[in-house]
């Protein structure tokens, strides 16, 4: 049973369109990475949310902790070819040394 | 710049011929993960050293094996590789548990079994 469901798993997007990624768990996390990995790289990280109801923002990419910190977006604007890749999200949950990884959503962005 | 680091990007072994995978880091983290990618899935955990303990996960064949000789560096090696081995293995390193955690992960090594 995956712990984190990530949602569309593939999602393919004209250049300057907007997209989301979901991220949702039924359990408690103390704070959630998300990672972007491009084909034969390592996942790179992209920011960390801790607080429940906290909003990044990383350029265009907006990322959101739910209230509950059960959940989290990631939200492109104007998306680029340079955004294609697969994007991660892992939870941390205190006291321990691993994340629980989704998925994973690979977005694709046709010039 | 601080980094973690994989030797080599990528490997060809023989079916059955031990292979060892190598990474370091200048992070000075305290722990050390190793992982097995597959095509477009996501990472799945193998084994991580909290200094030098050493937790394995419970579902990791006894075919993959790690060694951390120091802090900065950490060893992945398969002792009978299959052909079911050939995949993407990525490190990962951490401060360690508690507030700010973060995992940083190396460019990885892509594993070919012939």
């Amino acid at each position: 049973t995956q712990l984190l469901e990530q949602s569309p798993q593939f999602l393919s997007i004209q250049e300057g369109e907007n997209l989301t990624v979901y991220c949702n768990s039924s359990s408690v996390f103390s704070s959630l990475q998300w990672y972007r990995q491009e084909p034969g790289e390592g996942p790179v990280l992209l920011v960390t949310v801790v607080t429940g109801g906290e909003v990044k923002k990383l350029k265009r990419l907006t990322f959101q902790f739910g209230d509950a910190r059960k959940d989290s977006s990631l939200h492109i604007t104007a998306a680029q070819p340079g955004d294609t890749g697969l994007y991660l999200c892992a939870g941390y949950k205190a006291a321990g040394n691993k994340l629980t990884f989704g998925g994973g959503t690979r977005v694709l962005v046709k010039p | 710049d601080a980094m973690v680091i994989q030797n080599p990007r990528y490997q060809v072994t023989q079916f059955g011929k031990p292979v060892t995978l190598s990474c370091s880091q200048t992070l000075n983290h305290n722990v050390m993960y190793w992982y097995q990618q597959k095509s477009s899935q996501a990472p799945k955990l193998l084994f991580h050293y909290y200094d030098k303990d050493f937790n394995n996960e419970a579902d990791t064949p006894d075919n993959f094996q790690s060694r951390r000789p120091n802090t900065s560096f950490c060893f992945l090696d398969i002792r009978s590789p299959g052909l079911g081995d050939a995949a993407m293995y990525l490190c990962a390193t951490s401060r360690g548990g508690g507030v700010g955690y973060e995992q940083y992960f190396g460019p990885g090594t892509r594993l070919t079994v012939t």
